[in-house]
């Protein structure tokens, strides 16, 4: 069936260091993928999106590439900030439902 | 801009109760979705409705029941709570398709209930 795998946390990383979470996906047909985030206590927020292969999704500095080759949608940022402090979820849609992935912690420190 | 409002926020009841849990979708967003999301764990599809009929049904249990009004908000009922229900439970809406073809979500900030 439809699912997502994504790259187990938590993640802690230092003020503008490099982000990489990994996410692959299995479906039939040709799903939508997303990146949504989660601050504590809250609910999700979309974080950015990609509808076909070979889009790219961008948001605050955030971007994923879907990658229909390697079925993956890696959440990339060149410089986190304390901000970013948040859990990341991989989802994608392919009709009538959501299916997500597990979530990965990111803690920045100053 | 109007978002997807919750009711309650937050929720204590204690086993074997029932609890109701509301949801009111963004104007003109005719589909509610609800999802279930236990510590530390990943958002877990429950049932959707479209237009006021059941459209798909993941994992909800028998002791939980949902259904969507004329005003599209929807309520879920649960009953003979127990301990596991303990859980965010989301809302998210959709409506018209974006520019992209998309049905994107919004997400509710959720109820969080406590089973005691």
């Amino acid at each position: 069936g439809d699912s997502v795998t994504q790259m187990e946390g938590p993640v802690t990383l230092s003020e503008e260091a490099c982000l990489t979470i990994n996410c692959t996906y299995t479906a039939t047909g040709y799903p939508s993928l997303f990146w949504y985030v989660q601050y504590p206590g809250e609910g999700l927020q979309l974080l950015l999106k990609a509808t076909k292969a070979d889009d790219k999704g961008s948001n605050k500095g955030f971007e994923a590439t879907y990658r229909k080759e390697t079925t993956s949608f890696h959440l990339e940022k060149g410089s986190v900030q304390v901000s970013d402090s948040a859990v990341y979820f991989c989802a994608l849609y392919t009709g009538n439902q959501f299916y997500f992935g597990t979530g990965t912690s990111l803690t920045v420190i100053p | 801009a109007a978002g997807v409002i919750q009711s309650p926020r937050h929720l204590i009841k204690e086993k074997r109760e029932t609890a109701t849990l509301k949801c009111y979708p963004i104007p003109r967003h005719d589909t509610v979705y609800w999802y279930q999301q236990g510590p530390g764990q990943d958002p877990q599809f429950l049932i959707s409705f479209y237009e006021k009929m059941q459209s798909d049904k993941g994992s909800i249990p028998d002791r939980f029941s949902a259904q969507q009004f004329s005003d599209y908000h929807s309520e879920l009922n649960m009953s003979s709570l127990e301990l596991g229900d303990s859980a965010l439970y989301f809302c998210a809406t959709t409506g018209q398709r974006d520019d992209s073809g998309t049905y994107e979500q919004y997400f509710g900030p959720g109820t969080r209930l406590t089973v005691t």
